[in-house]
């Protein structure tokens, strides 16, 4: 079936603009993640959304960064005025609730310049 | 809070050479243990877990990880490696159930040389 897809694949945005990034999750999976690969920190947990349940937000670096996932399936991670430091892939990640296995998606290439 | 840590940064082998690298959490509850691998251009992919029992795991690709629990470790092996095996190797655990997140080491490169 179809895996975890994330758009867009690659965005560049120069400094102190807002991005907008986006995951499909798989079909019946109701826990969603979002991580974010970078060279200095390696793969971190930024946000975990599991069914109706309020978010885990507590790896979100900064209020600068927001995610909501709308009707328990897709999800937008928001930054808000885009900083260098925040260039990095961010990567989505999907799972079923009776499960520990997640699955990943491509992931986007965020470049601030 | 938990951490993992992976002592090789960048591996270099021949093809056909043994396979090892190492893989330490820190955590003093139960813990489910992943490997996970990024093949080049490529997003992450399940490659074994280990959730209880046997602590000699098998996964795909014919590699397999121990869980030695008095050394809080789950190295990663693999008896021959393949030129196609290059890639960037991630160990993670999940300690705290409450989210389930991963928290992952900083990865292995991996370069096989043909």
């Amino acid at each position: 079936g179809a895996g975890v897809s994330q758009s867009p694949s690659n965005k560049v945005t120069e400094k102190g603009k807002d991005v907008e990034l986006r995951c499909d999750p798989i079909s019946g999976h109701t826990a969603l993640y979002w991580y974010r690969q970078s060279l200095g920190q390696g793969l971190e947990f930024l946000i975990y959304f599991q069914g109706n349940s309020a978010p885990d937000k507590s790896g979100l670096p900064s209020d600068r960064f927001s995610a909501e996932r709308t009707g328990g399936s897709v999800s937008t991670l928001t930054i808000q005025r885009t900083q260098q430091e925040d260039s990095a892939v961010y990567l989505c990640a999907s799972k079923r609730r009776e499960s520990y296995e997640q699955y990943f998606g491509p992931g986007t290439r965020l470049t601030v310049t | 809070a938990q951490s993992v840590s992976q002592h090789n940064h960048h591996v270099i082998l021949s093809e056909a050479a043994s396979l090892e690298l190492g893989c330490n959490y820190s955590y003093g509850g139960t813990v489910n243990l992943f490997w996970y691998v990024q093949y080049p251009g490529q997003h992450l992919q399940l490659l074994l877990k280990y959730f209880s029992g046997d602590p000699l795991v098998k996964g795909i690709k014919g590699f397999e990880a121990e869980f030695i629990k008095s050394k809080f470790s789950f190295n990663l092996r693999k008896p021959s490696v393949q030129w196609s095996d290059t890639a960037e190797y991630f160990c993670a655990v999940i300690g705290n159930f409450g989210n389930e997140k991963l928290t992952f080491g900083t990865g292995t490169r991996l370069t096989i040389i043909p």
